[in-house]
């Protein structure tokens, strides 16, 4: 079974504070995503990796950065947090080509006051 | 406007009953469709793909109107265990849309 973890599954942050979000998994997938999802607006995605140091922009990348220095690892960083950024996030992870599965981890809850 | 749509529900079924969601999607040139399923403080888990000609996995049929540009699935004899959170997800050009969910009960 594929295993995606994610290093905390409730976190509470102050305004302002720099914040990582870790998650790893186990299949070494190609592609590693991360979304938020927000009542009514469902999974919107953040940033995604095809590779290894490799990054792109998703819908909402904005107050958001992501490292990928190892194949199994993807991090989300909140540079300075803030309120709007309360949500809770999610980390997928995709084979690759010729499947389209996303196996998602459990998602870390995220409350910044 | 939104990439997908989908109507929040909830849709309350008594056990036994067929149920059939919607989805719309706004770019014609959408490659790939799926449902997920998402339980309460759960993750969203892949429920099936759905195909051009429509597919069927035991009580869940998935069906695709590219002229429409719309996806639904069907429920048949619905089971309390159904009960969810069911997300119609698109994927374009390496990115994946999900829509904010149809939210299902199941009542015995």
């Amino acid at each position: 079974d594929v295993k995606v973890t994610q290093s905390s599954r409730y976190l509470v942050k102050r305004t302002g504070e720099k914040v990582f979000l870790e998650c790893v998994q186990d299949m070494d997938h190609e592609n590693m995503f991360w979304y938020r999802q927000d009542p009514g607006l469902g999974l919107r995605l953040i940033y995604f990796s095809y590779d290894v140091k490799m990054k792109e922009k998703g819908d909402i990348p904005e107050g958001y950065s992501v490292s990928r220095e190892k194949k199994e690892r993807f991090s989300l960083i909140l540079e300075s947090a803030s309120t709007n950024q309360t949500s809770m996030y999610l980390c997928a992870s995709r084979e690759g080509r010729g499947s389209y599965e996303q196996y998602f981890g459990p998602g870390t809850r995220l409350t910044v006051t | 406007r939104k990439e997908v749509e989908q109507d929040p529900g909830p849709f309350n079924v008594p056990e036994g009953a067929t149920v059939a969601f919607n989805c719309t999607y706004s770019n014609s040139a959408s490659q790939s469709f799926f449902w997920y399923r998402q339980d309460c403080r759960k993750e969203p888990k892949l429920l099936m793909s759905v195909y051009s000609s429509g597919n069927e996995d035991g009580r869940f049929t998935a069906q695709l109107n590219r002229a429409s540009q719309y996806i639904s699935l069907l429920i048949r004899d619905s089971k309390l265990s159904d009960s969810a959170t069911y997300l119609c997800v698109i994927h374009n050009f390496n990115k994946f849309y999900f829509g904010s969910g149809t939210k299902l009960n199941v009542k015995p």
